[in-house]
């Protein structure tokens, strides 16, 4: 079955450490995106991916990094410049036909990020 | 960028009946996405809007456009406590390729 996995779905870190999320699809999409959900509030795009190789900040990416070197897989590092990152993070794909967003996304399951 | 706001918040209804949750966005919807989350999971996709004055049903759930494109509502109707969840309405900036998310509504469905 065609779908994009989140792991692990519960994540700890230590004060000062770098943590990286994955987040994998077998969809064929060419568009991934990172969000950041807290409690209470809506999702906020952190960055996105629309081909191999190239990727763009979207409005939170401060402490955060990416890669984009495979079409399948889009892992998110959260550094240690990122002062509040328990949160719930959330990976979303979709295709792009014609360079546009038509279909939506297809969201991956969740990984809740902890400070301990 | 634009901001879309939903409301209420949240709300709680018996079970049987009717309710509404509104997104309304300060810019022209070039497209608007309804989705659903249970607590701690993904996100569902459950219906799109394109056209001004578009309405789309699925069981019994609705969700209409507006002719001016700036503002969506979605209408569950008999509801029942499966309808439970965060009801998020998203939608993307033209030529953007990315959606912005409304708060979200918190839905409890008392039986």
């Amino acid at each position: 079955d065609g779908g994009i996995t989140q792991s692990p779905k519960y994540l700890f870190r230590k004060e000062g450490q770098n943590v990286t999320l994955s987040c994998e699809q077998n969809l064929n999409h060419d568009a991934m995106y990172w969000y950041r959900q807290d409690p209470g509030q809506g999702l906020r795009l952190i960055y996105y991916s629309q081909i191999v190789n190239d990727f763009q900040k979207g409005d939170i990416a401060e402490g955060y990094s990416v890669s984009r070197e495979k079409k399948e897989s889009f892992p998110l590092t959260v550094t240690s410049a990122q002062k509040n990152p328990t949160a719930f993070y959330l990976c979303a794909s979709s295709i792009i036909p014609g360079g546009f967003l038509v279909y939506g996304y297809t969201f991956g399951s969740g990984t809740r990020l902890t400070v301990v | 960028s634009q901001e879309l706001e939903q409301s209420p918040q949240s709300l709680i209804v018996q079970e049987g009946k009717n309710l509404t949750i509104n997104c309304t966005s300060s810019k022209t919807l070039y497209g608007l996405y309804w989705y659903k989350q249970k607590y701690g999971e993904g996100l569902i996709f459950l219906m799109m809007l394109q056209k001004g004055g578009e309405e789309k049903s699925h069981e019994k759930i609705t969700a209409k456009l507006d002719e001016k494109k700036q503002q969506s509502s979605l209408h569950i109707t008999a509801s029942q406590p499966s309808h439970a969840g965060i009801y998020l309405c998203g939608a993307d900036e033209a030529a953007g390729n990315k959606l912005t998310f409304g708060g979200g509504t918190r839905v409890l469905v008392k039986p």
